[in-house]
């Protein structure tokens, strides 16, 4: 069966610090994989998206970036952190068949808390 | 900008009573809806995904409409239960070239009381 990790669970961090938050799925091969973010009061804004290995969408400007070094790894990351990227990071993945976009599930990590002080 | 809005924001029930919430979104460009349960302290966990006008989809308790010429579905609680406390979130999928793209509304809180 397929699970996806996120860690770490929690983050305080201070204003001009970097970020690095991991996702990885186990189970499935070539999966789409997503970053939201969901900021207090609001819903779950899409992030980044890849559809493989060293391929990155950005949906929203911001100072945050993703990358894919591997198949079933997902990496956030910003070099230097504004109060604004406070909020609960959540990973998710959906399989990648051909003639199924946007009716895939997408299946949820347990989300990263990020605070930003 | 593609908006998508759920109501009401929050609800309160008691255990034993139906309920219903909605979701609207863009009417033009409309590939998929989809719905989402997000208890507290879990994953977000997909509860149905539509994608035909007039569709209709149950899973026990749960069922849910879609009328995609006026941009709405409405979700429907049967005998709310304690462990229907949840956030139930939609997500609209417009119709792109690469419809990888889910568009959430800030959500539905549900509490419901024993």
């Amino acid at each position: 069966s397929q699970t996806i990790h996120q860690w770490p669970a929690t983050l305080v961090q201070p204003v001009g610090s970097p970020l690095s938050l991991e996702c990885t799925v186990e189970g499935t091969s070539n999966p789409n994989l997503y970053w939201y973010r969901q900021a207090a009061g609001r819903g779950l804004q899409l992030l980044f998206y890849s559809v493989g290995i060293g391929q990155i969408s950005s949906e929203v400007p911001q100072n945050l970036s993703a990358s894919r070094p591997q198949d079933r790894q997902f990496i956030l990351s910003s070099k230097k952190l504004l109060l604004s990227d406070s909020g609960f990071y959540l990973c998710a993945w959906s399989s990648t068949l051909r003639g199924e976009r946007g009716t895939d599930t997408q299946y949820f990590g347990p989300g990263t808390r990020l605070t930003v002080l | 900008i593609l908006n998508v809005e759920q109501s009401p924001q929050s609800l309160h029930v008691q255990e034993g009573d139906s309920t219903n919430f909605t979701c609207s979104f863009p009417s033009s460009n409309f590939y998929a809806l989809h719905w989402y349960r997000w208890e507290t302290a879990k994953s977000p966990e997909a509860l149905f995904v539509m994608t035909l006008n007039g569709d209709e989809k149950k899973k026990g308790r749960i069922s849910a409409t879609l009328n995609t010429k006026e941009g709405y579905s409405y979700l429907y609680i049967k005998g709310s239960q304690p462990e229907d406390s949840a956030t139930y979130l939609c997500a609209f999928v417009p119709w792109m070239d690469s419809s990888y793209k889910l568009i959430f509304g800030s959500g539905t809180r549900l509490l419901v009381r024993p």
